[in-house]
């Protein structure tokens, strides 16, 4: 099984608001990443964390918080957005250099 | 000049047809390479994985790696209308690198 979870499917949120979007992967994946993607453009990656430990940050902006409270899940905490961050933001994992698994994503808009 | 160059189409075939697609790029250090199917509004689904140079088959899809033309290429036979997606490709050095150079995809419409 290579399932990645997402939740929820579809965000809409205020500029003020805080949100969190979650991720789950029972695999026993080592690494885990929250990817942005915006329509027509391939996914943009924003974090990654190797065995809990955050490894990665592609210089995203603060009012993006990444967290891993275990092994198995990871969340990313949601302040002060703009509307263009609205986006699908995907969450993937991989056991293997390269063999990335996908989540659904969460489609997030920010009004 | 990007580091991984890809059609983006759109590529409308009539089913039944063999698809090729292709990506190239320009960074040696690539030794991974991938092929994702993303329907419209869902994550991406990964198809094929391969490394280094060769050819790998898995039902209708075939992929090919030539390192030496940095070329990389799918094949689908006997062509579906499911098959209707963008499909990306990915690659990564490997050597302890999680970070994945995405082409920009391409899009695939099969007619039934």
């Amino acid at each position: 099984d290579t399932e990645v979870t997402q939740t929820p499917k579809h965000l809409v949120m205020g500029m003020t608001n805080k949100k969190s979007l979650k991720c789950e992967q029972h695999m026993g994946h080592r690494a885990m990443y929250w990817y942005k993607q915006k329509a027509k453009k391939p996914p943009e990656l924003m974090f990654v964390y190797s065995y809990e430990k955050l490894s990665i940050n592609e210089s995203v902006p603060s009012r993006f918080s990444p967290e891993c409270p275990n092994s198995s899940l990871l969340n990313l905490h949601l302040h002060a957005l703009q509307p263009e961050d609205s986006a699908l933001y995907l969450c993937a994992s991989s056991q293997d250099l390269g063999r990335q698994y996908f989540g659904p994503g969460t489609r997030l808009t920010v009004t | 000049q990007k580091e991984v160059e890809q059609d983006p189409g759109p590529l409308s075939v009539p089913e039944g047809a063999i698809v090729s697609l292709n990506c190239t790029y320009s960074n040696s250090a690539f030794q991974y390479f991938m092929w994702y199917r993303q329907y419209s509004r869902k994550g991406p689904e990964l198809l094929m994985y391969t490394y280094s140079s060769g050819n790998k088959e898995d039902g209708r899809f075939t992929a090919q790696v030539d390192k030496s033309s940095k070329y990389i290429s799918l094949f689908i036979r006997d062509s579906q209308p499911s098959d209707s997606a963008t499909y990306l490709c990915a690659m990564t050095p490997g050597e302890s690198s999680y970070k994945l150079i995405f082409g920009s995809g391409t899009r695939l419409l099969v007619r039934p």
